[in-house]
């Protein structure tokens, strides 16, 4: 099994620039969750999904934008990069009782 | 939510047991208590779950007391790539609460020679 994989590892936007991070696990888990970290702090939950079909807000949700089509796959949409949402992103997936697996991270610079 | 409270960072020396405690006096009845490892630049690792008493791995012991209040990480002689930020998580049995799993601030452990 790949695991949790995410697309890209690094990426730099202008400011107002949208663009989609990209998640896929293979272990046919029904939950799927966006995390960001901003350097020195615990990581935040953005969005998460309970299933295909089925998402739901977080802690800070705004500026973002997902859907979950699929099993396999969670976007995370920037709609307008702002210099703040600077930070690395982390998807994870899990069974609902289970630990959770997280991807490597996608760092995120918006000028 | 149940929120976390854990200690910003402690300090170590390798061959100490090392025991990081975490407040969640909110806990629900359906919540079972879950704690990661993180390094610099990759994601959280799963250490160890329960949700009462203790539990032990090959890695780490947990231990819960009856209220469930707290819970205790325990770490048996650390070394040095133990250094790491440990989190406590609360939550993730059902309801739309429960499926939210959030981090604390996490406390971020130093091991010495």
């Amino acid at each position: 099994n790949a695991g949790v994989t995410q697309t890209p590892k690094f990426q730099v936007l202008k400011t107002g620039q949208s663009m989609t991070l990209q998640c896929a696990q293979d272990m046919n888990h029904e939950y799927m969750s966006w995390y960001r970290q901003d350097p020195g702090m615990g990581l935040r939950l953005i969005h998460y999904s309970v299933g295909a079909g089925i998402t739901d807000q977080g802690e800070v949700p705004n500026g973002y934008n997902v859907s979950r089509s699929t099993t396999e796959d969670f976007p995370l949409r920037l709609l307008s990069a702002a210099p703040s949402q600077t930070s690395v992103y982390f998807c994870a997936s899990r069974h609902q009782r289970d630990e959770q697996y997280f991807g490597p991270g996608t760092r995120l610079t918006v000028t | 939510l149940a929120k976390t409270t854990q200690p910003i960072s402690m300090d170590s020396y390798e061959g100490q047991e090392v025991n990081i405690t975490c407040s969640h006096n909110n806990i629900a009845t359906n919540d079972y208590i879950t704690w990661y490892q993180q390094f610099p630049s990759q994601g959280p690792r799963f250490i160890i779950q329960g949700y009462k008493t203790k539990v032990t791995n090959e890695v780490a012991s947990l231990f819960i007391p009856a209220d469930r209040k707290s819970s205790t990480l325990s770490l048996p002689r650390v070394s040095l790539s133990d250094t790491a930020v440990y989190y406590c998580l609360v939550g993730g049995l059902g309801g739309n609460a429960g499926n939210m799993l959030t981090f604390g601030g996490g406390t971020r452990l130093m091991v010495k020679p």
